[in-house]
């Protein structure tokens, strides 16, 4: 079975700085994992995926995610956020061994203050 | 469709009344999740249909949930005798293969008052 721990429920910053949100996950197998953002009064929208290959993915609107398997964690990160990331985000974990459940976390709510 | 779709947006229902919630998904997509996320809470699995197999129904919450898949397309999710409890946001997803994560729909809305 897996679980996904996100380590913050709420995170407030000021425009332009730089956030971090937290993302562990527990897995006895290989996952495939995501990031999801819920936009307020929106759907979940996938922002970006690791599958393989390079640890360190990147969505288009800037922010990245860098898997570490040792640490099994997943941390979404971007340098310098803007009013418009406000939203909810979500990280998920799927096993890549077959089967399409994905688990997701509890979620991270990022607060923009100008 | 070119998104994944769902109705109604809002509900609002009488304690005890039964709801049929429907989702079309992206054409194509063999598989389709229905999840249920609550005020402040994360998401909630449900059900997993897959193609032509057995529904993954290891997620509904008592025998007063079901749903079906008609035709490998659009799905309906039912909720017999609803409670208070049941209030909250149920999202519908579909997606083709493993890796290439979800396309979620706007949700439904369900109140029971």
């Amino acid at each position: 079975a897996q679980s996904v721990t996100q380590l913050d429920s709420q995170v407030p910053v000021f425009e332009e700085a730089p956030v971090e949100l937290r993302c562990n996950y527990s897995s006895s197998v290989s996952v495939y994992l995501f990031w999801y953002v819920q936009y307020p009064n929106q759907g979940l929208q996938l922002l970006l995926k690791y599958l393989s290959g390079s640890t360190l993915v990147k969505s288009i609107n800037g922010f990245e995610a860098e898997f570490n398997k040792s640490q099994t964690s997943f941390h979404l990160r971007k340098p310098s956020v803007h009013i418009s990331d406000t939203a909810e985000y979500f990280c998920a974990v799927i096993p890549n061994t077959g089967g399409f459940k994905t688990i997701f976390g509890a979620g991270t709510r990022l607060f923009v203050k100008a | 469709g070119a998104g994944v779709s769902q109705s109604p947006s809002n509900k609002v229902t009488e304690k005890g009344k039964d709801v049929e919630l429907r989702c079309d998904p992206i054409s194509g997509h063999t598989a389709l999740y229905w999840y249920r996320q609550s005020l402040g809470q994360g998401l909630e699995f449900l059900i997993y249909f897959q193609g032509n197999s057995a529904p993954d129904k290891s997620g509904l919450p008592s025998d007063r949930f079901s749903a079906e898949r008609t035709g490998g397309s659009v799905s309906t999710l039912t909720i017999q005798r609803t409670q208070q409890e049941d209030s909250a946001v149920y999202l519908c997803a579909s997606s083709l293969v493993q890796g290439d994560g979800y396309t979620f729909g706007s949700g439904t809305r369900l109140t029971v008052v």
